[in-house]
């Protein structure tokens, strides 16, 4: 089945910078790849996600990159703003239905 | 539109009470779902509706009954619970479409078991 790794745990930066964070998966087959960010006492929201026939997307300051020979997927938020401090998750569908494996999660602090 | 709404916010109950969880939305999504989400933990998956009928069970424990009414509702039934059963449920929902995965997800019940 599909294993999903996500790295940094947790990431501090200063507001104005950039952060980025990494996904691995294991299933050469799996061809979505969404990014949710959840706040405190909230669901997760779909910030940005990416299919496997493109390598980028991006929406204002938010990208993703997708590297289908190196089984990676990042994410990407430029000009970092307080509210962007959120937990976020990467995700990869399992070969059947519509289940989701998700990564474990990184704790992103923007300090001001 | 993308907005799936969850009731109760809250919930205490005891480990003899019997509760329900609500889930609803409006987007016309065939396949909903029920998460489990416990505190600096990703989201588990613990059932998928496919045009209201049960399509996956992560063995959940039987204490667990989902029920998915119609197209729009999907709830979930609480019975004998244990404390370690404390967590963020999470309902998400998305179309049924080749290749499709987008699942959005209501804002939770945050449910307590004294």
């Amino acid at each position: 089945g599909e294993n999903v790794e996500q790295h940094p745990s947790t990431l501090s930066v200063q507001e104005g910078d950039s952060a980025v964070i990494k996904c691995t998966y294991s299933d050469s087959a799996s061809n979505y790849f969404p990014w949710y960010k959840q706040e405190l006492g909230k669901g997760p929201q779909l910030i940005i996600d990416i299919r496997s026939n493109v390598g980028e997307k991006k929406d204002q300051r938010i990208a993703v990159t997708l590297n289908k020979t190196a089984k990676h997927f990042s994410l990407h938020i430029t000009e970092t703003q307080p509210e962007d401090s959120a937990v976020y998750f990467c995700a990869a569908p399992l070969e059947y239905g519509n289940k989701l494996v998700f990564g474990a999660g990184t704790i992103l602090r923007v300090k001001s | 539109d993308t907005e799936v709404t969850q009731t109760p916010k809250h919930l205490v109950m005891g480990m003899t009470n019997k509760k329900s969880l609500k889930c609803e939305q409006h987007m016309g999504h065939r396949a909903m779902y029920w998460y489990k989400q416990k505190a600096k933990k990703p989201p588990e998956l613990m059932f998928v509706y496919s045009y209201e009928k049960l399509s996956i069970n992560e063995s959940v424990p039987s204490r667990f009954s989902p029920e998915c009414p119609n197209s729009s509702l999907l709830n979930l039934h609480l019975h004998a619970l244990q404390p370690e059963d404390s967590a963020l449920y999470l309902c998400a929902s998305s179309q049924i479409v080749a290749e499709t995965y987008e699942q959005y997800f209501g804002p939770g019940t945050r449910l307590t078991v004294t």
